[in-house]
């Protein structure tokens, strides 16, 4: 079945220091992969929508200068935390559709990657 | 504004006892519902959706648009289900909005 993968699957780092984490779909295309957020004992929030050849798409209230989004092949996208703080410190998930133009179901999700920022 | 509702965070039951996790939506459109589950260590997978009407694993579940519910139900429990369950709402274009999750105990 389709894999999507993440790497690293964990990170520690200094404020103020960025940090990329790539989201890859192993066996299958993926033009539009899912960001995600998710804090301690909390919900999983969509932080944007990578679009491949494209710039990406924010949700409301997340800031794009501080989440960059590269969705650089079909196979590839990453998410850079730049200039990190503490409170971005979190589970951040990706996800993306295992069938072209399919709908929520076809959804493979990443195992996510944990971000400490000390 | 679209929210999924969760209000259990925890709920226990026994092996072979019956399971309802609860949860209830707000959309203004026309809802699509799912169930997604996270097993210890694994990563979220799809459980079912309710254009389906499936029954996976033994779980169910029902959209009562009166109510605005999609409760997941399942007759008689089973260590294996011990997990993580997250109730979403499909919104848009692949767009989910997820709950805040239920851990479900089934106590051997």
């Amino acid at each position: 079945g389709a894999v999507v993968s993440q790497h690293p699957s964990w990170v520690i780092c200094k404020s103020g220091t960025s940090v990329k984490i790539e989201c890859r779909s192993l066996d299958f295309q993926a033009t539009t992969m899912f960001w995600y957020r998710q804090f301690p004992k909390q919900s999983l929030m969509l932080m944007a929508t990578s679009n491949e050849g494209s710039k990406a798409t924010y949700e409301q209230g997340v800031e794009k200068d501080k989440f960059l989004i590269n969705h650089a092949s079909l196979t590839l996208s990453t998410l850079t935390v730049t200039s990190a703080h503490p409170e971005d410190s979190s589970f951040y998930i990706c996800s993306a559709p295992g069938l072209a133009g399919g709908g929520p179901e076809t959804q493979y999700f990443g195992p996510g990657t944990r971000l400490l920022v000390l | 504004a679209q929210r999924v509702t969760q209000p259990e965070k925890l709920l226990s039951v026994f092996k072979g006892a019956p399971v309802e996790l609860k949860c209830n939506y707000s959309y203004s459109g026309s809802p699509e519902l799912f169930w997604y589950v996270q097993y210890s260590r694994q990563r979220l997978q799809l459980l079912l959706r309710h254009i389906s009407r499936e029954s996976i694993k033994g779980f169910t579940a029902d959209l009562n648009k009166g109510e605005t519910s999609f409760h997941l139900k399942k007759p008689f429990a089973q260590e294996e289900d011990s997990a993580m369950y997250y109730c979403a709402l499909g919104r848009g274009y692949q767009k989910v909005t997820f709950g805040t999750g239920t851990k479900l105990q089934v106590i051997p």
